[in-house]
């Protein structure tokens, strides 16, 4: 399975850029990047996922490296809302869809 | 559109007897996971459903946990007994997997959970 890492923690001002990181440098060729966020124990809030090219949708953007070992999630203009925890991950696809939730970044937006 | 239903929202009983939890996945979805997640242990997968079978259920913890899916639109994960480690808040996902592949590359879809508590 291919593993990510992430940071545990980030603040970011609100209205501001956040950028969150993740590194996944087994990941094989065929697996996504998905991203996802989890609001106090909601059930995690699917936000994007690509395969190699950068994507973006109404919530965010995912840049993706050329190499694929690493990828960064965007929130351009944060919000008080967008308080959670994110966590990155990686499809894995030998055997099905399961995913593998780490521990991901708990993301505080301060007014 | 009715996303992920989950049922009780909460459940509250004593250590040793029986729990069931529901899941009704999106209309149309084929297949279904059910997760776990504690403090300690973060989300964690327990058993994955395609087409109503069990694909992977490498992550029960022990016998006293079971998972059917007895048709499209309903699984039910089991504890028997239950005991206070098995507090925790249970979710249920689901996803449209093409027929004849295991993998899709689509998003899965969470329901609220089941926060359930064994005294």
């Amino acid at each position: 399975d291919a593993k990510t890492t992430q940071p545990p923690s980030m603040d970011c001002a609100e209205g501001r850029a956040a950028n969150l990181p993740c590194n996944h440098s087994t990941i094989s060729g065929n697996e996504y990047v998905y991203w996802y966020r989890q609001i106090h124990s909601q059930g995690p809030q699917y936000i994007i996922h690509g395969l190699k090219n950068n994507e973006t949708n109404e919530m965010a953007s995912l840049i993706i490296t050329e190499d694929r070992k690493s990828s960064t999630l965007i929130l351009p203009h944060a919000t008080l809302r967008d308080t959670a925890v994110y966590y990155c991950i990686v499809s894995v696809t030998n055997t099905g869809n399961q995913f593998y939730f780490g521990t991901g970044t708990s993301l505080t937006v301060i007014p | 559109d009715a996303g992920v239903i989950q049922s009780p929202r909460h459940e509250v009983t004593e250590m040793g007897q029986e729990v069931t939890l529901r899941c009704k996945p999106i209309s149309g979805h084929n297949s279904l996971f059910w997760y776990r997640q504690t403090m300690m242990r973060g989300l964690e997968l327990l058993i994955y459903f395609n087409n109503n079978v069990p694909i992977d259920d490498s992550g029960m913890p022990e016998d006293r946990f079971s998972a059917k899916m007895p048709n499209a639109s309903f699984s039910t994960l089991k504890i028997q007994p239950s005991e206070p480690r098995d507090s925790a808040v249970y979710f249920c996902a689901s996803i449209l997997t093409p027929q004849g592949w295991l993998y899709s590359n689509q998003p899965q879809h969470f329901g609220d959970g089941t926060r359930l508590s064994i005294l």
